[in-house]
C-alpha cells in the first residue's frame, strides 16, 4: 500500500518550453501533496504544499508563475516547469500526504528534468 | 522553528558491522520524526517514524530508531550493515498531527558499506 507514482521518469527538453509532471496516489487519497526538489549530492528543498481543490503554498524564493501547481483531485497533482531553462534542471520528487494515521508522506520515484 | 542536524555527512563501515547514523533534531512542540532511505536516481522510502507512544521505533530491513526527549535525537541503527544498505539516509521532523504536514529535512548521510 501507499504508493506514489510519478510520470514521466525522465525528460529533457529544449530551453523556452514547457514541462508538465504527474504525482499520483495510487491506492490512497491525498488532500495534500509536497513538490520537492533536489540538486545532486544535496538534500530536499521543498517548493510548494499542493492542497486538493485550493491554490498551492509555495516556499519563500519559489516562482509560483514559473512552477504551477494544480491538484485537481485526490489522486492527482501535476507541476509544469513553464519556460524551462537550463537552471531549472534538477531531480524533483512528490510526495503525498497520508490523511488517516499518522500524517505519513508517502514519496515519489522523482523526474530527471534536463533543459538543454 | 524546526530544525534537523544529522552528524556525519559520510559514514562508512564494514560489511556485518553496526549501523549507527545519528539525527538531533529542535521543536517546540512534540514531533513527528522519520527516516527515510534513498537508492540512486530514486525516491525516499519510508524507513520508520516515531510518532507518539514506544520510543524505540523499529522499521524495515532491520533499522531500528530511538526517540531520546532529553537528547533530542532520533539516532538510526542496525546491528549489522549489509551491502544493500549502501544508501542516502534522511532524518526529518515534523509538527505532528493537525499541521501542515511540512517535512524538515536534515542534510543526508551517505552510508558507504565495506566488504
Amino acid at each position: 500500500g501507499a504508493v506514489v507514482s510519478q510520470h514521466p521518469s525522465w525528460v529533457i527538453c529544449k530551453s523556452g518550453t514547457s514541462v508538465k509532471i504527474e504525482c499520483r496516489s495510487l491506492d490512497f487519497q491525498a488532500t495534500t501533496m509536497f513538490w520537492y526538489r533536489q540538486f545532486p549530492k544535496q538534500s530536499l528543498m521543498l517548493m510548494a504544499t499542493s492542497n486538493e481543490g485550493s491554490k498551492a503554498t509555495y516556499e519563500q524564493g519559489v516562482e509560483k508563475d514559473k512552477f504551477l501547481i494544480n491538484h485537481a483531485s485526490l489522486t492527482l497533482s501535476t507541476l509544469t516547469v513553464t519556460s524551462a531553462h537550463p537552471e531549472d534542471s534538477s531531480f524533483y520528487i512528490c510526495s503525498a500526504r497520508e490523511v488517516f494515521g499518522t500524517d505519513t508522506q508517502y514519496f515519489g520515484p522523482g523526474t530527471r528534468l534536463t533543459v538543454l | 522553528a524546526q530544525s534537523v542536524t544529522q552528524l556525519g555527512s559520510h559514514v562508512s563501515v564494514s560489511e556485518g558491522a553496526l549501523v549507527l547514523l545519528r539525527c538531533n533534531y529542535s521543536s517546540s512542540v512534540p514531533p513527528y520524526l522519520f527516516w527515510y532511505v534513498q537508492y540512486p536516481n530514486q525516491g525516499l522510502q519510508l524507513l520508520l517514524k516515531y510518532t507518539t507512544g514506544a520510543t524505540l521505533v523499529k522499521g524495515i530491513n532491520g533499522f531500528e530508531a530511538e526517540f531520546k526527549k532529553s537528547e533530542t535525537s532520533f539516532h538510526l541503527t542496525k546491528p549489522s550493515a549489509h551491502m544493500s544498505d549502501a544508501a542516502e539516509y534522511f532524518c526529518a521532523v515534523s509538527h505532528g498531527s493537525g499541521n501542515t504536514g511540512k517535512l524538515i529535512f536534515g542534510q543526508g548521510t551517505t552510508l558507504q558499506v565495506k566488504p
